[in-house]
């Protein structure tokens, strides 16, 4: 089972770019990066996936290094809503190893 | 109506009461989990089940059972509920097959209060 750290928390201003990373030592062979977020009250909402290199969707991107050990969330332009926790989580996509939350990183977007 | 439903939503009991949280899902999907979450905490998982004949324990699951009474029925069990167990309880679903990402889809949480 792979671990992953991340900081605690993070405060950024509106319309910045909010990088966050999460480490991964220990990361196998079939795994996959996945991030959720999470706002007060409600179940996580997935945000984005990867395995290596860069992935970007509509909501954010994703990069991974050569030796995937680690992976950067990267939030465009924040504004208030996105104040959220998010999650790093790393495991095969097809076993129970991608289940695990972790505590999460929690982002305060500041006006 | 939500993909995947939780009930109750909210729910008061004491010490030594049984208590049955539901979730249903109209995803078709095979995969479903129950969560808990603690104030300030993230998500831990209970329990979970890859098919209708497979349930599997997960990192807390002392204090709990579960049933799995059709694809699209997943209930979570408090045998004796006793105070630290009062938290908020989320359901999920997933559906891995070939290259699909198997995101977890969660029910809006049932919140529960053990006095």
């Amino acid at each position: 089972l792979a671990k992953t750290t991340q900081p605690i928390s993070m405060d950024s201003y509106e319309g910045q770019e909010v990088n966050i990373t999460c480490s991964h030592n220990n990361i196998a062979t079939n795994d996959y990066i996945t991030w959720y977020q999470q706002f007060p009250s409600q179940g996580p909402r997935f945000i984005i996936q990867g395995y290596k290199t860069k992935v970007t969707n509509e909501v954010a991107s994703l990069f991974i290094p050569a030796d995937r050990k680690s992976s950067t969330l990267s939030l465009p332009r924040v504004s208030l809503s996105d104040t959220a926790v998010y999650y790093c989580l790393v495991g095969d996509r097809a076993g129970a190893n991608n289940l695990f939350f972790g505590t999460g990183t929690r982002l305060t977007v500041i006006p | 109506d939500a993909d995947v439903t939780q009930t109750p939503r909210n729910r008061i009991t004491k010490t030594g009461k049984r208590i049955m949280l539901e979730c249903s899902q109209t995803k078709g999907h095979d995969r479903m989990y129950w969560y808990r979450q603690d104030p300030g905490l993230g998500l831990r998982l209970i329990y979970y089940s890859f098919d209708v004949k497979d349930i599997n324990k997960g990192e807390i699951s002392d204090g709990y059972s579960v049933s799995r009474q059709a694809q699209a029925k997943f209930s979570l069990s408090l045998e004796s509920a006793i105070p630290n167990q009062t938290a908020l309880y989320f359901c999920a679903t997933s559906d891995f097959r070939g290259t699909n990402t198997g995101e977890l889809f969660f029910g809006e949480g049932s919140r529960l209060t053990v006095l």
